[in-house]
């Protein structure tokens, strides 16, 4: 049984450029998550996504975007990168029924210089 | 509004002693409580996790964990410490109002294994 994946596993951006991450979720999953993890934090939930739609947003600016596919793959989408946004994202996984038990992807190291 | 406080960020054991990694949070709902270990350059994997029933909560590798309400706690506990054990470890709070049950992490606790 396969777990969450993400690709890619490491990406370096510059600066204004715009980074697209994906994830695939856990099979038979129908709800998929995103966080930030920055050097030294606990995750920090980005937003959520079910059934295509954005179901839940945290505290994050409209730069940060994502989408859902029919096979409940997902997507995040960053535009005009700040050195900020370098850190760990993490993708999380989860059946609708039980959203509470969420199963976590390895995650994509983002570096923005 | 919830939050998690995770007391100390780096707790240093030596192998075969007793781990005890400190976890308090806030909610103004019952809570659903977690604790996640995640190993370097890895995401995060679920140890064990409270949501109602019994308080004493046992996890993968040895883990247990404790619901005390009255003390707003869920410290982590192992009796005997491997070296397999260095890792980051999250507490986790979540709420099952409104049916979205999006976890708010602690800061992280990082467990150090001596030999």
């Amino acid at each position: 049984d396969a777990g969450v994946t993400q690709s890619p596993t490491h990406l370096i951006k510059t600066r204004g450029q715009q980074v697209t991450l994906r994830c695939s979720p856990k099979s038979g999953h129908d709800t998929v998550s995103w966080y930030q993890q920055a050097l030294g934090q606990g995750p920090q939930f980005i937003f959520q996504y079910y059934e295509e739609e954005e179901r839940q947003r945290g505290n994050f600016p409209d730069r940060f975007s994502g989408h859902q596919f029919p096979n409940y793959s997902s997507e995040l989408n960053v535009n005009a990168l700040l050195l900020g946004d370098s850190a760990l994202y993490l993708c999380a996984s989860s059946l609708v029924s039980g959203n509470y038990e969420q199963y976590f992807g390895p995650g994509t190291r983002l570096t923005v210089t | 509004a919830q939050s998690v406080t995770q007391l100390g960020s780096h707790v240093s054991v030596s192998e075969g002693a007793l781990v005890l990694l400190r976890c308090n949070y806030s909610s103004s709902v019952p809570p659903y409580l977690f604790w996640y270990v995640q190993y370097p350059n890895q995401g995060l994997q679920l140890l064990l996790k409270y949501t109602t029933g019994a308080t004493l909560v046992k996890g993968i590798n040895g883990f247990e964990a404790e619901f005390k309400k009255s003390e707003t706690s869920f410290h982590l506990t192992k009796p005997s410490a491997h070296m397999s054990d260095a890792a980051e470890y999250f507490c986790a709070v979540t709420d099952a109002s409104g049916g979205s049950y999006i976890p708010t992490f602690g800061r992280g606790t990082s467990l150090i294994v001596h030999p």
